[in-house]
Formats: C-alpha cells, sequence, structure tokens
C-alpha cells in the first residue's frame, strides 16, 4: 500500500494567513493525488484534483501543487469557513489511501 | 443534481454481517465513468477506502476487507449496497457511500459526491 503523511498534523492559524499543508507519498504516484476538506459531522468535501486543479465552486484561495511524491496544499488568506480537517488521497494504486489528516485550528 | 444517501442499522453484533445500502438520486447508477464506492472512517480517525462497483458489476475491494467484503448493484431501486461479514469492534466507523469520478486530467479518479455517512456500531 501507498502510505500518505502529511505535515503537520495540526496547525493554528488567524484569519487572512497564508497555511501550507505538505502531503508526501511513500512512492512516486505523478499527479494521481486529491486534496479534501471536512468539517466536523459532515462528509468530505473534494477541493483539488490531479494535484493542482480546483473542484467547481472551490474558491480560489486553495491552491495544489506538486508531483512525484511531494505535494501541497496552500490557502492563500484563511477564512472563517477554511477551520477544518484537510486529507490528501492518492489514486494512484489500489488501495486507495489517504492521509492522517490536517486540522486547521482558530488561532 | 446527483445526492446520495446511506441507510442501514447502526447496531451490529459482533460475527454478524454488516449491511448498509446507498440510494442514489438526481442521476443514473447505470451510466459510466463513474465508480461507486464505499469509505469508512473509524472515530476519531482517518478515512479507509473500502471498494467499488461500476456499471457493468464489475467490482474491486480493498485487499484488506477483500475476504470479508461484497458491493453489489440494485439497480432497479437505484441503489448499491455493502455486505461486511464476521465484524469486530475494529469495523465501528462512519461509514460513507461516494461517487468516484475519472477526471478529464491524467485521468485521475476523485470522490467527488459524498453520502452523509452513517454511524456503525459494531457491539460484543
Amino acid at each position: 500500500d501507498i502510505q500518505m503523511t502529511q505535515s503537520p498534523s495540526s496547525l493554528s492559524a488567524s484569519v487572512g494567513d497564508r497555511v501550507t499543508i505538505t502531503c508526501r507519498a511513500s512512492q512516486s504516484i505523478s499527479s494521481y493525488l486529491n486534496w479534501y476538506q471536512q468539517k466536523p459531522g459532515k462528509a468530505p468535501k473534494l477541493l483539488i484534483y490531479a494535484a493542482s486543479t480546483l473542484q467547481s465552486g472551490v474558491p480560489s484561495r486553495f491552491s495544489g501543487s506538486g508531483s512525484g511524491t511531494d505535494f501541497t496544499l496552500t490557502i492563500s488568506s484563511l477564512q472563517p469557513a477554511d477551520f477544518a480537517i484537510y486529507y490528501c488521497q492518492q489514486s494512484y494504486s489500489i488501495p486507495k489511501t489517504f492521509g492522517q489528516g490536517t486540522k486547521v485550528e482558530i488561532k | 443534481q446527483v445526492q446520495l444517501q446511506e441507510s442501514g442499522p447502526g447496531l451490529v453484533k459482533a460475527s454478524q454481517t454488516l449491511s448498509l445500502t446507498c440510494t442514489v438520486s438526481g442521476g443514473s447508477i447505470s451510466s459510466g465513468g463513474y465508480y461507486w464506492s464505499w469509505i469508512r472512517q473509524h472515530p476519531g480517525k482517518g478515512l479507509e477506502w473500502i471498494g467499488y462497483i461500476i456499471y457493468s458489476g464489475t467490482t474491486l475491494y480493498n485487499p484488506s476487507l477483500k475476504s470479508r467484503l461484497s458491493i453489489s448493484f440494485e439497480t432497479s431501486r437505484k441503489q448499491f449496497s455493502l455486505n461486511l461479514r464476521s465484524v469486530t469492534a475494529a469495523d465501528t466507523a462512519v461509514y460513507y457511500c461516494a461517487r468516484e469520478i475519472r477526471t478529464t486530467v491524467i485521468a485521475n479518479d476523485a470522490f467527488d459526491i459524498w453520502g452523509q455517512g452513517t454511524m456503525v456500531t459494531v457491539s460484543s
């Protein structure tokens, strides 16, 4: 199985801050990497697919980059609605696997 | 607008079979290009892909669950189902059904629509 490791596991930030979350795959996955946002008691929501393509309806303050084994999710200016847990997920091989999540909290 | 809704018992006894159904509304479950999937989330933990079924009836399962798992269609009812046999406390989780789509970019697959999730507790 491909292991997905996110860092940090949690972070505290203020509204307006630039936030960066990283995801590392245990082997190369090209650009087969997706990002999701999950709020308490809700299902995850697709934010970015294929490492850098913004899902329809997702605000442009979210962006993704990377390929191979190292990937980044960036929120350019953190908004109150962005406090949540973020997961990366590889779709390169079976079984599809997720990172352990990064919790973004209010400072 | 396609929507998914899970249903099934919230409590299952250990060693028995966990059975859940996902009802698809607002779209066709029979059209190609989608993988109708199950994903679970253990309490306070991350996400685990369980498996999927496609319109032809072909299934693909997580190897860690394959020996206990079956996913099937009930096309006439626009539903697909999960059956997980011989459950233990380790199967206690929120179970989500989701639609996985092959995006136009590098044929990458992503879970674009999710149900709200249903909590299943395995009791001893």
